[in-house]
């Protein structure tokens, strides 16, 4: 079975642009969930989707948003980019939030 | 509430002994407590979990206690070997509004041969 696979590995941004992240699940997980980690901060949790609904969001501003398609695949979006923005974000998929988390791996993103 | 502590931050253990990892959470309907294991440049990977219908769980070297009316586990790492250096992330599962799961900080974990 095919893991986690997130495109690209890695993005080099400017202030101010915009990024769309990608993510597609292992086969049969209908939940995916997105987490920003930094070396201070872990792993912050930014949104989960189930069967293409945001089943719940962190909490990070609206800049971040996201989706997920009919084939489980899941974007994530950040707009207006900002330094602080610069981190690995992963994605998980699992069959529901109470079971084992299969994390991708990730995306480096670099705003400068 | 929506915390997840973890303590330590960084942890050194001799290779052979063994290394013990809290979490604290503050949401008394959790009910799902899973431990993921992160090796350097690597995705964080599951390590065992237990649920709130248990007070213990163990896998070989590794298990999970959990005491639900203090609101906080911890990880038991025994006969520790240098492939169990690593970073160590408790988290929880969050009821409250929609659930999501919370992690703490994270453990940096090192055996020193």
């Amino acid at each position: 079975k095919a893991g986690v696979t997130q495109t690209p590995r890695y993005l080099i941004k400017t202030r101010g642009q915009q990024v769309t992240l990608s993510c597609s699940p292992i086969s049969g997980h209908r939940s995916v969930s997105w987490y920003q980690q930094t070396p201070g901060q872990g792993l912050q949790f930014l949104f989960e989707y189930f069967s293409e609904t945001q089943r719940n969001k962190g909490n990070f501003p609206g800049r971040f948003s996201g989706r997920q398609f009919s084939n489980s695949r899941s974007e994530m979006n950040v707009s207006t980019l900002e330094l602080g923005d610069s981190a690995l974000y992963l994605c998980a998929s699992s069959v529901g939030l109470v079971n084992e988390q299969f994390f991708g791996p990730g995306t480096r993103l670099t705003v400068l | 509430g929506e915390n997840v502590e973890q303590h330590p931050s960084t942890l050194s253990v001799q290779e052979g002994d063994s290394a013990v990892i809290k979490c604290t959470y503050s949401d008394s309907a959790s009910n799902y407590f899973p431990w993921y294991k992160q090796e350097l440049g690597k995705r964080p990977q599951l390590i065992i979990d237990i649920r709130s219908n248990v007070g213990e769980k163990k896998d070989q070297r590794i298990a999970v206690t959990l005491n639900k009316t203090a609101k906080h586990f911890s990880l038991h790492i025994t006969e520790t070997q240098p492939e169990d250096s690593a970073v160590y992330f408790c988290a929880a599962i969050i009821i409250q509004g929609a659930q999501k799961l919370v992690f703490g900080q994270g453990t940096r974990l090192t055996i020193n041969p």
